[in-house]
């Protein structure tokens, strides 16, 4: 079955400073892959998604991500973090095998300072 | 209408109680999830209804039963459930399953088991 691995379960960062937030895919073939984020006591809002039309994904709130097929990695990135940032960050798959459905990683906590 | 309700947003119940969760969606989605998310954790799959036909995680225990009345609501019904069955109950929708289309989610129900 397919799945990611989400490097480091907090990270912290400065107002206005790069946010990086790294995951990893294991798969033979390139897979669907989502970046999600979680507010606390909220549901899950889809923030990208690479479907292999472009390496290079823009999603909402001015976050985007790359997919490496070399790297297997398909890192979260946004220029310049806002406190409005602050929340959980799952990184997901989508398993064609199986229950086909989407297996996520176990997620990072983005923790933005002033 | 591209939102995915449901309700209640929170429930508290006894361990004898019998009580049903309720999600629906209108944007002619032909697949629909349950997952479960304990604190601090992924959220992790229930059940899938694919163009109404379940598919289930085979780890979940009967005290869950999936109801699936037509192709915009899906129900999850609870009987006699443990204390460590506590948790953030997610349900989600997308175009088909297994697909590269993502899934929109709904804000969720917290239930407490007591």
């Amino acid at each position: 079955a397919q799945s990611v691995t989400q490097l480091g379960s907090h990270v912290s960062v400065s107002e206005g400073a790069l946010v990086l937030l790294r995951c990893n895919y294991s798969s033979s073939v390139p897979p669907y892959l989502f970046w999600y984020v979680q507010y606390p006591n909220q549901g899950l809002q889809l923030l990208l998604k690479y479907t292999s039309a472009a390496t290079l994904v823009k999603g909402i709130n001015g976050f985007e991500a790359e997919f490496k097929k070399s790297e297997t990695s398909f890192h979260l990135t946004k220029p310049s973090a806002h406190m409005s940032d602050a929340a959980e960050y799952f990184c997901a798959v989508s398993d064609n095998t199986g229950r086909r459905a989407l297996t996520f990683g176990s997620g990072t906590r983005l923790q933005v300072q002033p | 209408d591209t939102e995915v309700t449901q309700t209640p947003k929170h429930l508290v119940m006894g361990m004898t109680n019998k009580k049903s969760l309720k999600c629906e969606q209108h944007m002619g989605h032909r697949a629909m999830y349950w997952y479960k998310q304990k604190a601090k954790k992924p959220p992790e799959l229930m059940f899938v209804y694919s163009y109404e036909k379940l598919s289930i995680n085979e780890s979940v225990p009967s005290r869950f039963s999936p109801e699936c009345p037509n192709s915009s609501l899906l129900n999850l019904h609870l009987h006699a459930l443990q204390p460590e069955d506590s948790a953030l109950y997610l349900c989600a929708s997308s175009p088909g399953q297994g697909d590269k289309y993502g899934y929109t989610f709904g804000s969720g129900t917290r239930l407490t088991v007591v």
